[in-house]
Order: structure tokens, then C-alpha cells, then sequence
């Protein structure tokens, strides 16, 4: 099974921060993984596909990168909204697992 | 529009069964691959189960493989998720949610909102 590792666990940052989150599988996946947000009492939501492409209708200040066994997510100005819990998740094979969490609150 | 609709979910006691249902709309439910994922309740989120377009093949986390069956009714458009000898760990918001593709896992574009499975005695 490829497990994720994700890096912080929680982050404190003010509005127009730049902030990113890392995510390592134990093995290389490709570009095989995707960044979700999830807001309390919600469902999550993707942002990024296929590790770096943004999904449509998401602000362009989310970005995604990487390949194989190291990607992140970068938020280049936070905004009140982005306040919220982030998730990878690999889809490479069977199960597929995601990232920990990264709760990311306002300083 | 894409919506999924999660329904069943209840109070069950430890070693009990239950059935969730999801009902899709807004897509052409056939195209798609689905799976459900779950959370407990302030935890991060869980793999559960995957199926193909037409319900061929499965995939299962191990925690509960041998006790959970997932399938599907493309006539109905709707997802299934048969839940045996529930366990108290099994407490959690059940998502169902739509993969990009229809054979193997492209990744999850869409979610439903969830239903609350708890198990307790």
C-alpha cells in the first residue's frame, strides 16, 4: 500500500500569507494525486487534478506541483475563505489513501 | 449540475447491518466509476470502496474488506454500500463520490454531502 505522509499537520498564517503544504507517498505515484479542501460541517472539494492542473472555477492563487514521490500545494495570497483543512490524496492504485490533514488557521 | 445524494444512515448497534444509498443526478451515471469514503467524526478522511461503471470490479480498504460490499443500479442511478457486522470504529460520515473515470481510478471530482453512520450500544 502507498501511504501518505503530510507536512504540516496544522499551520498558522495571516491573510495574504503565501503558505504550502507537502505531501510524500511512500513510493512513486507519478502525478497520480489530487488536493481536496474541506470546510467544517462540508464536503471536501477539489482544488488540483493530475498533481498540478487547477480545478475549473478555483482561484488561480492555488497551485499544485510535483511528480513521483514529492508534491505540494501552494496558496500564493490566502484569502479569509481559505481557511480550512487540506487533503491529498493518491489515486496510483489500490487503496487509495490520502494525506493526514493540514489544518490551516487564521494567526 | 453534479449532485450525489447520500442517504440510510442511522443508529446501529455493534454487529449490526446497514445499507447506505446515493443517488446521482446532473451526469450520465453509467460513465462513471464511483467510490464512498468516510470520516469519523473530527478525523481526517478514509478510503472505503470503489466500483467500475458497471459494478465488474471492486476495491476495498482492508479494514473492511469481508464486511462491506459495494455495488450499484445503473437503471436507478444509484450507488450501494451493504455494511455487515458494523463495529464501533465504523462510526463515521459516509461520502459518496464520483470518480473522473470508468475503469480504474482517476481521482475524485465530486463529492456528496454525507450521511451519519453510528454504531453504539
Amino acid at each position: 500500500d502507498t501511504q501518505m505522509t503530510q507536512s504540516p499537520s496544522s499551520l498558522s498564517a495571516s491573510v495574504g500569507d503565501r503558505v504550502t503544504i507537502t505531501c510524500r507517498p511512500s513510493q512513486g505515484i507519478r502525478n497520480d494525486l489530487g488536493w481536496y479542501q474541506q470546510k467544517p460541517g462540508k464536503a471536501p472539494k477539489r482544488l488540483i487534478y493530475a498533481a498540478s492542473s487547477l480545478q475549473s472555477g478555483v482561484p488561480s492563487r492555488f497551485s499544485g506541483s510535483g511528480s513521483g514521490t514529492e508534491f505540494t500545494l501552494t496558496i500564493s495570497s490566502l484569502q479569509p475563505e481559505d481557511f480550512a483543512t487540506y487533503y491529498c490524496l493518491h489515486h496510483n492504485s489500490y487503496p487509495l489513501t490520502f494525506g493526514q490533514g493540514t489544518r490551516l488557521e487564521i494567526k | 449540475e453534479v449532485q450525489l445524494v447520500e442517504s440510510g444512515g442511522v443508529v446501529v448497534l455493534p454487529g449490526g447491518s446497514l445499507r447506505l444509498s446515493c443517488a446521482a443526478s446532473g451526469f450520465k451515471f453509467d460513465d462513471y466509476a464511483m467510490h464512498w469514503v468516510r470520516q469519523a467524526p473530527g478525523k481526517g478522511l478514509e478510503w472505503v470502496s470503489f466500483i467500475t461503471w458497471d459494478g465488474g470490479t471492486t476495491h476495498y480498504a482492508d479494514s473492511v474488506r469481508g464486511r462491506f460490499t459495494v455495488s450499484r443500479d445503473n437503471t436507478k442511478n444509484s450507488l450501494y454500500l451493504q455494511m455487515n457486522s458494523l463495529r464501533l470504529e465504523d462510526t463515521a460520515f459516509y461520502y459518496c463520490a464520483r470518480d473522473e473515470r470508468a475503469y480504474s481510478s482517476g481521482g475524485i471530482d465530486y463529492w456528496g454531502q454525507g450521511t451519519l453512520v453510528t454504531v453504539s450500544s
